[in-house]
């Protein structure tokens, strides 16, 4: 079985700096790990996805994520963030389906 | 090409009765997965079909049932609803490839907001 953690459940940030969202998984088989982003009222949208290869992804709107199979992590960054970042992010692995963490809130502050 | 579609968006239910979603998945995707999303346990993997037969199953009570039609449409029934039944309703869709579309992506809907009272 597999389980995805997610350190951060809320994450307060100004606009302009940059942010690491941490998710950590656990697994005995290998995996292929996702990162979503869900606006407010909205459905999931992913923004990057590891499958094998390089392990540094970069995905859309200017995030990316380094998968680190020694430290079983798949944190995500991203250098400046704007307002409109702010939405909640879920880390995902996907073996059969799809095991999210509990989420993180990306709080953007002008 | 046209996204994943979930109908209705919103549905208030009455507890004890019993309620059916719809997923439209994107052209072409034969998988759908259903997920539940509520504040208490999160993201959670009620079933996935695919080709009109439930390949996985997640650890829900039989009440929640679903199925695929031969246009890979998919609908999900819960019956005897319960307060806790209240939630948010996603349906994902996934071309397939090898292994079985594990390591392909999962395109979601907006959902269906169920509240049951």
């Amino acid at each position: 079985a597999q389980s995805v953690t997610q350190l951060d459940s809320q994450v307060p940030v100004f606009e302009e700096a940059p942010v690491e969202l941490r998710c950590n998984y656990s697994s005995s088989v290998s995996v292929y790990l996702f990162w979503y982003v869900q606006y407010p009222n909205q459905g999931l949208q992913l923004l990057l996805k590891y499958l094998s290869g390089s392990t540094l992804v970069k995905g859309i709107n200017g995030f990316e994520a380094e998968f680190n199979k020694s430290q079983t992590s798949f944190h995500l960054r991203k250098p400046s963030v704007h307002i409109s970042d702010t939405a909640e992010y879920f880390c995902a692995v996907r073996r059969r389906a799809l095991t999210f963490g509990s989420g993180t809130r990306l709080q953007v502050q002008p | 090409k046209a996204g994943v579609t979930q109908t209705p968006r919103y549905l208030i239910k009455t507890r004890g009765q019993q309620v059916t979603l719809s997923c439209s998945p994107i052209s072409g995707h034969r998988s759908v997965s259903w997920y539940q999303q509520t504040p208490g346990q999160g993201l959670q993997f009620l079933f996935e079909y695919f080709s009109e037969t439930q390949r996985n199953k997640g650890n829900f009570p039989g009440r929640f049932s679903g199925r695929q039609f031969s246009n890979s449409r998919s609908e999900m029934n819960v019956s005897t609803l319960e307060l806790g039944d209240s939630a948010l309703y996603l349906c994902a869709s996934s071309s397939e490839a090898g292994l079985e579309g594990m390591n392909t992506e999962a395109f979601f809907g907006q959902g269906t907001r169920l509240t049951v009272v």
